[in-house]
């Protein structure tokens, strides 16, 4: 079957330290993965997909097959990253599976 | 340019009552899609909608939950006989088309809160 799996609720990190935020997922073929984020009192929006291979905010992730994962990194965290994290995937249908969410808090 | 929208903001029912949300999706955008997240829990796929074909609405938890849209607007999704455990923010996207791949936009979601 088909999941998402986040296995952090929270994650606390200082300002300028590194950020990993880790997301596994379960499926057979070859699937699309996806970051959305929710900032305070914002709408839930997309942040970046693995198929554009693009960095959004400083953030990156790169789509692991043989450990499926697809960790979203940021070498530097800044406080308006603070905000909650999903990871999610698509089976190339317009069916999403989304994980349980990460709430990032970055420290001053 | 306007965003998807959802009302009510927040709805208070009674344990078997029913309940209306209602979404507009962004202007031109073929594809919509329902979710329902409970507290600490993901996002849970309800119903998908695209164009005028038949509705994907393997998701629905039970009979008791229904959706409709028309041609490629408003949405209603309903609750019939709230049950405690309904209780969820209700929230609503679209895609300007069908497939993986397209970015989802979202609404701000209804809180639902069944006493």
């Amino acid at each position: 079957a088909q999941r998402v799996t986040q296995p952090e609720k929270l994650l606390s990190v200082f300002k300028g330290a590194p950020v990993e935020l880790k997301c596994n997922y379960s499926y057979s073929g070859s699937p699309e993965l996806f970051w959305y984020v929710q900032y305070s009192r914002q709408r839930l929006q997309l942040l970046l997909r693995h198929i554009s291979r693009e960095s959004i905010k400083g953030f990156t992730a790169d789509l692991n097959k043989g450990e499926t994962s697809f960790h979203l990194k940021k070498p530097f965290a800044q406080e308006e990253d603070s905000a909650m994290y999903y990871c999610a995937l698509s089976s190339g249908t317009y069916k999403y599976i989304f994980g349980t969410g990460t709430r990032l808090k970055v420290l001053a | 340019g306007a965003g998807v929208s959802q009302s009510p903001s927040n709805k208070v029912t009674e344990k078997g009552k029913d309940v209306e949300l209602r979404c507009d999706p962004i202007s031109g955008h073929t594809a919509l899609y329902w979710y329902r997240q409970r507290l600490g829990q993901g996002l849970e796929f309800l119903i998908y909608f695209q164009g005028n074909s038949a509705p994907d609405k393997s998701g629905l938890p039970s009979d008791r939950f229904s959706a409709e849209r028309t041609g490629e607007s408003v949405s209603t999704l309903t609750i019939q006989r709230t049950q405690q455990e309904d209780s969820a923010v209700y929230l609503c996207a679209s895609s300007f088309k069908a497939g993986g791949g397209n970015e989802q936009f979202f609404g701000p979601g209804t809180r639902l809160t069944v006493l």
